[in-house]
């Protein structure tokens, strides 16, 4: 069963506007969640990092909130542009546990 | 810095040919992890190291070895190349292991006919 759930699986949203990519985890005891960015044909690459204690952190345009209690997370993007065309990962790390729990990513295209 | 960097970029083997998917990291970074990506799949951990000398299996090891006889470098061998291993395979390095954050390759793209 997977410990990270995203949806939706994928969008297609108009240059400049917003959306909102979701993440559920089931991970426990909880440590830190990220989110990544990977472009087609490369590797992932960061875009936040979120602790317990975090509920909103902002990276440009990208917003991430985190929900520790219901175990929830978003990525906002906002005024949305052709360059965030990609898939969005949302990854969960676990206390004790060398290994990360890997949503199967949100796929973001951006049309003009 | 180069960062992770992997070769070959791309590969097409035979079924039963062995072969090593190199992978370099000069950051420093004790902790190294190998990945597969599959179509609808999540990235899967085949192999991880928390520092030189020290390696352990992850979530899909079978078919896979590695050794870390350096910091920088962490290669991952196939033995005997399955239709099954056709993936997208990334490296990747971390400063402080699984907790810190990631820093992957640029990836590898394997198929096996």
């Amino acid at each position: 069963k997977n410990q990270v759930e995203q949806s939706p699986q994928s969008l297609i949203i108009l240059e400049g506007k917003n959306c909102t990519l979701q993440c559920n985890y089931t991970v426990s005891p909880f440590s830190n969640l990220r989110w990544y960015k990977q472009d087609t044909g490369r590797g992932p690459v960061s875009l936040t990092i979120m602790t317990f204690s975090e509920n909103t952190k902002s990276n440009g345009r990208y917003t991430a909130t985190l929900d520790a209690d219901t175990k929830q997370s978003s990525l906002h993007i906002t005024a949305s542009q052709l360059s965030d065309s990609a898939s969005y990962i949302c990854v969960v790390s676990a206390e004790g546990n060398n290994r990360l729990a890997f949503g199967k990513g949100n796929q973001v295209v951006v049309i003009p | 810095n180069a960062g992770v960097t992997q070769t070959p970029k791309f590969q097409v083997l035979k079924t039963g040919q062995s072969m090593t998917l190199q992978c370099a990291q000069d950051m420093n970074h004790e902790y190294m992890s190998w990945y597969r990506q599959d179509p609808g799949m999540g990235l899967r951990l085949i192999h991880y190291s928390v520092g030189a000398g020290i390696t352990d299996q992850g979530e899909v090891p079978n078919g896979y070895n590695v050794s870390r006889s350096t910091t920088e470098d962490f290669p991952l061998r196939l033995l005997s190349a399955a239709p099954s291993q056709t993936s997208v395979y990334f490296c990747a390095s971390s400063l402080t292991g699984s907790l810190g954050e990631q820093y992957f390759g640029p990836g590898t793209r394997l198929t096996v006919t």
